[in-house]
């Protein structure tokens, strides 16, 4: 089976820094996305791994593991605008997009 | 308009009505896709297009049915649909299959079926 693994919920304060986890389990691998959505919004890419290591894009970095089928987002100086869900997406055989349940983050004051 | 319009946004229909939703995309891609998205449950693909050929469908019920005429332009036609299809429906493209890593999503139509 394909499976997705996130945190159903985070809470972090303003300014702080914040790690969301994704572990997967897919039949074939290229890569591994990120995605937020607010909460009536259309889901908004972030970032996308497609090697090992970490990818950095401003206060947001990405990382990954292929050897622990592992990644994780990064969010750094937390502001209240980053309240939101927060998907993992496994880019799998057939180029197919497969998304995990999502995080809902809290940024509290 | 810019990036991914979908219409409408919201849409009640009863479970003999027939109707469309429609996906425009305004970023020269090539590659467009339909997503259920519930609560609690994972973003589901239902169909994918490249080229405006259809290249995936994710064994959703013939209810639904997917049209592409143009690589700009994807419609979602519902037929005798079931309390259990509400959700928001979602519209994406990418710049082609191989990039389906970086999506660009539209607003959604929030469907009530009752």
């Amino acid at each position: 089976g394909q499976s997705l693994e996130q945190p159903s919920e985070v809470t972090a304060v303003e300014g702080a820094i914040v790690q969301i986890n994704c572990t997967y389990q897919t039949s074939g691998f290229y890569g591994l996305s990120w995605y937020q959505q607010h909460d009536g919004g259309a889901p908004t890419f972030l970032s996308y791994n497609g090697l090992d290591g970490l990818e950095e894009t401003g206060r947001f970095s990405s990382f990954l593991s292929r050897s622990d089928s592992y990644g994780y987002l990064l969010l750094q100086e937390l502001q209240m605008k980053d309240s939101a869900s927060y998907f993992c997406a496994v880019r799998g055989a057939t180029n197919k997009l497969i998304f995990g349940t999502g995080t809902l983050l809290a940024v509290q004051p | 308009e810019t990036g991914v319009t979908q219409t409408p946004r919201h849409l009640v229909m009863g479970m003999t009505n027939k109707k469309s939703l429609k996906c425009e995309q305004h970023l020269g891609h090539n590659a467009m896709y339909w997503y259920k998205q519930s609560a609690k449950k994972p973003l589901e693909l239902m169909f994918v297009y490249s080229l405006e050929e259809r290249v995936e469908n994710n064994s959703v019920p013939s209810r639904f049915s997917p049209e592409c005429p143009n690589s700009s332009h994807l419609f979602l036609h519902l037929h005798t649909l079931q309390p259990e299809d509400s959700a928001l429906y979602l519209c994406a493209s990418s710049q082609s299959r191989m990039q389906s890593y970086e999506q660009y999503f539209g607003p959604g139509t929030r469907l009530t079926v009752t």
